[in-house]
């Protein structure tokens, strides 16, 4: 299976800042790669797709980058209602995995 | 506007099996690809299963021989049963449209606890 390998696990932010979110595959995944974020209670919503392809409906400040082996997920300024946990996940191979997810709470 | 909604026991005895249904709205499960996740602090994000074009299914190999993954056309629905469950697979599971490649739509959840 291909391992993805998220950092930092937990980030501390203020609003209007602008963060940063690794994600590490254990092998070549092209650009399948996906981002989802996660509130409390909720199901995952899809935030990016082909590691760089915006979902409709969320807004610009997010965005993804990346190929290979290593992708980021930039938000460009963190607004209240970004504070949630952020996932990534490879569609290269079967099965499908999942990072173990980043915290961002407000600092 | 797509829609899931899942439906399932709350709690699950040791060694029996669980069914879980995933009701759709606005969308066809004749089309898309359909999927089974779950989620729980132990093993985080799991993919369990898809289901395409109503007969073609594809399992993640660790839950292979206990999972079953069907569609209802008149009902629009489909469902995951998993068999001989045990203490690790307590997890909310999610049903979601996708399979072939990102999930871009899902239900709400269900909590399924395995519990004597």
């Amino acid at each position: 299976d291909i391992q993805m390998t998220q950092s930092p696990s937990t980030l501390s932010a203020s609003v209007g800042d602008r963060v940063s979110i690794t994600c590490r595959a254990s092998q070549s995944i092209s650009s399948w790669m996906a981002w989802y974020q996660q509130k409390p209670g909720k199901a995952p919503k899809l935030l990016i797709y082909k590691a760089s392809n915006l979902e409709s409906g969320v807004p610009s400040r997010f965005s993804g980058s990346g190929s290979g082996t290593e992708f980021t997920l930039t938000i460009s300024s963190l607004q209240p209602d970004d504070f949630a946990t952020y996932y990534c996940q490879q569609y290269n191979g079967y099965p499908y995995t999942f990072g173990q997810g980043t915290k961002l709470d407000i600092k | 506007q797509v829609q899931l909604q899942e439906s399932g026991p709350g709690v699950v005895k040791p060694s029996e099996s669980v069914s879980l249904t995933c009701t759709v709205s606005g969308g066809s499960v004749s089309v898309y690809y359909w999927s089974w996740l779950r989620q729980s602090p132990e093993k985080g994000l799991e993919w369990i299963g898809y289901i395409y074009k109503s007969v073609n299914t594809n399992y993640n190999p660790i839950l292979e021989s206990r999972v079953t993954i069907s569609v209802d056309t008149s009902k629009n629905q489909f469902s995951l049963k998993l068999t001989s469950v045990t203490a690790a697979d307590t997890a909310v599971y999610y049903c979601a449209r996708g399979g072939g490649s990102w999930f871009d739509r899902w239900g709400q959840g269900t909590l399924v606890t395995v519990s004597s």
